[in-house]
């Protein structure tokens, strides 16, 4: 699998929104780009996806670079309830395994 | 919601003891995998399985052994514990969608070996 780079920790006020950048400058045509969470004592929770173009959902938004050589993770709305870590993966798509990093470990200060 | 069971939750047991981790899920999913944590550390993939009677090693090795007889069944097995398998073991499942498949994971079962 490809590798990602993450920032280590960040932190965020409540109600801010949180930006998580992610590295990916060896990504091939047939890579696509997932984030998953884990928060404390719990499995990891996939978050969000995708391939070139950006993707909203109820979670979050995920913006890709023109390149694809980076993304971002928006947590529009930050809550206690978001400090975990967030794992940004490449999976080919004709992978069905995960390769977890070490992740960015998110603080959000109430 | 996805719908993966793990048990037990946590597992304290001494060295030498067999032990076998049970994991469970009702969604139907071909794919069934289980990752290792330590505390503040990384997951790794220790096993998969794509399907009934098929399993596969994960990228780290691991002593344990699993077994796919029923779709939605995937335990796992330590044939004789020891204080390094002290560990959190993750199960997680996915669907057959190439490449997009979301994994859905259960809460772990958090083994210490005394």
């Amino acid at each position: 699998d490809a590798k990602t780079t993450q920032p280590n920790s960040m932190e965020s006020n409540e109600e801010e929104p949180v930006h998580l950048p992610c590295n990916h400058s060896t990504i091939s045509g047939t890579d696509y780009i997932h984030w998953y969470r884990q928060l404390p004592s719990q499995g990891p929770e996939y978050v969000i996806h995708g391939l070139t173009s950006n993707v909203n959902n109820r979670m979050a938004s995920l913006a890709i670079a023109e390149d694809r050589k980076s993304s971002t993770l928006i947590l529009h709305r930050a809550t206690l309830r978001d400090a975990a870590v967030y794992y940004c993966i490449l999976r080919d798509v004709n992978d069905y395994k995960l390769s977890f990093g070490a992740g960015t470990t998110v603080t959000v200060r109430a | 919601e996805a719908d993966i069971y793990q048990t037990p939750r946590y597992l304290v047991i001494g060295t030498g003891k067999k032990i076998t981790l049970e994991c469970s899920q009702t969604m139907g999913h071909d794919k069934m995998y289980w990752y290792q944590q330590d505390p503040g550390m990384e997951l790794h993939l220790i096993h998969y399985s794509y399907g009934v009677n098929s399993t596969e090693k994960g990228d780290l090795s691991s002593e344990s052994t699993v077994s796919r007889i029923r779709t939605e069944h995937f335990p796992l097995t330590l044939e004789s514990a020891r204080p390094s398998h002290t560990s959190q073991y993750l199960c997680a499942s996915s669907e057959t969608r190439q490449g997009v498949s979301p994994l859905h994971f259960g809460n772990g079962t958090r083994l210490t070996v005394t």
